[in-house]
């Protein structure tokens, strides 16, 4: 049981380049989320999928995109990186069901640099 | 991240003291609370949650207080370890419907021998 996993660990783009950033979870959550995490700024949610087939903007989607590609997997888009962009990237999942919350469970994290 | 410390208010203390962080919500409607830990290069993990309709939660050597009045949260930690230094977040969430967490911007925890 890996939990939330995501690839690549460490990424360096070129400005005006696109990236993917993937994401999977072997827990069988129903709600995935992905973060930014700036110096200072905390957590902060850029998009989100409640369940599988839906997809919510979270704070801060200007300049992403993201796709539930099924159950288990959540990806990340940025298709013209900009410096802005340069930031440690965390997707999270939880069991989530109807109103009763559960805790979010966070993969290691991507660091990305746009230059 | 290696570098998520940067401008975070700071708490240092000894080895056996007891650490107490504070967590200030925005939202006066969250009614669910959870409190993070998040050691260098990782991603945060879950420490103790608490619901709007207590004031105070124990678990392993931590203590949450609820504070609605003032809208404060606490995080209490016994006889800390150096193991505890770590950037702690706190999270606000309105349970019902669907509502996204809000985190706290962190206090990072240095724990000297």
């Amino acid at each position: 049981n890996a939990g939330v996993t995501q690839t690549p660990k460490f990424q360096v783009l070129k400005t005006g380049q696109s990236m993917t950033l993937q994401c999977a979870q072997d827990m069988n959550h129903n709600s995935m989320y992905w973060y930014r995490q700036d110096p200072g700024m905390g957590l902060r949610l850029i998009y989100y999928s409640a369940s599988e087939g839906t997809t919510d903007k979270g704070e801060v989607p200007n300049g992403y995109n993201v796709s539930r590609l099924n159950k288990r997997e959540f990806s990340l888009r940025l298709e013209s990186a900009a410096p802005s962009q340069t930031s440690v990237y965390f997707c999270a999942s939880s069991p989530r069901r109807g109103s009763s919350y559960n805790e979010q469970f966070f993969g290691p994290g991507t660091r990305l640099t746009v230059l | 991240g290696e570098n998520v410390g940067l401008h975070l208010p700071t708490l240092s203390v000894q080895e056996g003291d007891n650490s107490i962080i504070n967590c200030a919500y925005s939202n006066s409607a969250s009614d669910y609370f959870i409190w993070y830990k998040q050691e260098s290069g990782k991603g945060p993990q879950f420490i103790i949650d608490i619901r709007s309709n207590m004031d105070k939660r124990q678990g392993q050597r931590v203590t949450v207080l609820l504070n609605k009045t003032v809208k404060h949260l606490s995080l209490q930690i016994a006889a800390t370890q150096p193991g505890d230094s770590a950037v702690y977040f706190c999270a606000e969430t309105v349970e019902s419907g669907y509502s996204t967490l809000t985190f706290g911007k962190g206090t990072m925890l240095l724990v000297s021998p």
